[in-house]
């Protein structure tokens, strides 16, 4: 069975901080692993993806994450934040062998103070 | 390339109703998935639709169900409606060589009163 943990449903940061978005997984096999981000009112958006290769994974809008497998980790970071940041955030596993079928955290709501 | 459609956006039903949703997926895309989101309970997986075919469900009651047609476009129903069935129902496409990243809609909001 897959899993996913967010820590913490709420993050807040000021505008040009750090943005650090925890994830963690629990998978039986090599996982592929996924950050989407979700503005009010609409669907999901891909900011990227790890599957193969590479650990450190860059996706849109100047975000990456590390896939640490020794840490089951999977955490999402952007240098600095800025005010349209501000969305939740969900992260989510699939493998080779679950088709179309993602496995998702709880999220994480990002906040960004002036 | 147009994005994944659904529709209707918003809907409002009674309990013990029946509604229909549809989801028409990107272009070339086979794979068609469905998600129920909740402030309680988070994304959930309900089911994948490849060339006409289930392949994958979650753990949802029979009173959901879906299918695909042969141009890939999707509907889930959804009979006997239940107060809980309130949800944003999110219908995702991916086309056949991808590592199971996802296209996502933006959703079918349904409210049962």
């Amino acid at each position: 069975a897959q899993s996913v943990t967010q820590l913490g449903s709420h993050v807040s940061v000021s505008e040009g901080a750090l943005v650090l978005l925890r994830c963690n997984y629990s998978s039986s096999v090599p996982p592929y692993l996924f950050w989407y981000v979700q503005y009010p009112n609409q669907g999901l958006q891909l900011l990227l993806k790890y599957t193969t290769g590479a650990t450190l994974v860059k996706g849109i809008n100047g975000f990456e994450a590390e896939f640490k497998k020794s840490e089951t980790s999977f955490h999402l970071t952007k240098p600095s934040a800025h005010m349209s940041d501000a969305a939740e955030y969900f992260c989510a596993v699939s493998s080779y062998n679950q088709g179309g079928k993602l496995i998702f955290g709880q999220g994480t709501e990002l906040s960004v103070k002036p | 390339k147009a994005g994944v459609t659904q529709t209707p956006r918003y809907l409002i039903k009674t309990r013990g109703q029946q509604v229909t949703l549809s989801c028409s997926p990107i272009s070339g895309h086979r794979s068609v998935s469905w998600y129920q989101q909740t402030p309680g309970q988070g994304l959930q997986f309900l089911f994948e639709y490849f060339s006409e075919t289930q392949r994958n469900k979650g753990n949802f009651p029979g009173r959901f169900s879906g299918r695909q047609f042969s141009n890939s476009r999707s509907e889930m129903n959804v009979s006997t409606l239940e107060l809980g069935d309130s949800a944003l129902y999110l219908c995702a496409s991916r086309p056949d060589s991808s590592y199971n990243e996802q296209f996502f809609g933006p959703g079918t909001r349904l409210t049962v009163l």
